[in-house]
């Protein structure tokens, strides 16, 4: 069975304190990994996607990385209007254009 | 603008009782999917459609149905047989099925009592 874990749960950071957040999978063979933020109360936002180990794409103070167990997106400096749940997801061989999440990371940047 | 919505914002109901969720894209997206969203649980696929008339049950489908009559929606009818209807509603759509990225709306919450 294809699985997601993200970790931390929850993360507060000081504002300018960079971190970061990971995304580890256990599947058959990965055809896709998709990084989005989601704001309470609304729907998910795109941020990235990932194909290969070994790929990193960057957005702003954001950077996402990829190898062939986990991924991390890598904050850098971070303001308060980050805070937000992170959501990870894959799509595998065999699975279509289906995507599984994991249960996001809840991040709190505070001044 | 581009995008996709949902309406409501908010669905209440009572037990029971059949209610049907609204999922409109003028991105002229193929593929259309519903997902339902519960804390502490990542997001679940319900249906998705990859083209007009035809829809795959996903993993959580019993007590939903849908309807793909057109390319720009993709209403979502959560019946009295879904035991646990009380969730968050997201629908998203994407360019093929070909490993694009899905594009989410901004979601219905609905409360059954």
């Amino acid at each position: 069975e294809d699985q997601v874990t993200q970790s931390p749960e929850a993360l507060r950071l000081q504002e300018g304190e960079s971190s970061s957040l990971n995304c580890s999978y256990t599947v058959s063979g990965l055809r896709g990994l998709f990084w989005y933020r989601q704001d309470p109360g609304k729907g998910p936002e795109f941020l990235f996607t990932l194909y290969s180990a070994g790929e990193e794409k960057e957005k702003e103070r954001l950077k996402a990385t990829l190898t062939k167990k986990e991924s991390f997106l890598h904050i850098t400096a971070p303001k308060p209007e980050d805070s937000a749940t992170y959501l990870c997801a894959v799509r595998v061989t065999g699975g279509g254009n289906k995507l599984t999440f994991g249960t996001g990371t809840q991040l709190k940047v505070e001044l | 603008d581009g995008g996709i919505t949902q309406s409501p914002k908010y669905l209440f109901r009572k037990e029971g009782q059949n209610v049907t969720l609204s999922c409109e894209q003028n991105l002229n997206h193929d593929a259309m999917y519903w997902y339902r969203q519960d804390p502490g649980q990542g997001l679940r696929l319900i249906y998705y459609s990859q083209i007009v008339n035809d829809f795959q049950k996903g993993d959580i489908a019993e007590g939903y149905s849908v309807s793909r009559e057109k390319k720009e929606s993709f209403p979502l009818t959560v019946t009295s047989a879904q035991k646990n209807p009380t969730a968050f509603y997201l629908c998203a759509s994407s360019i093929g099925t070909a490993g694009y990225e899905q594009y989410f709306g901004p979601g219905t919450r609905l409360t059954v009592t």
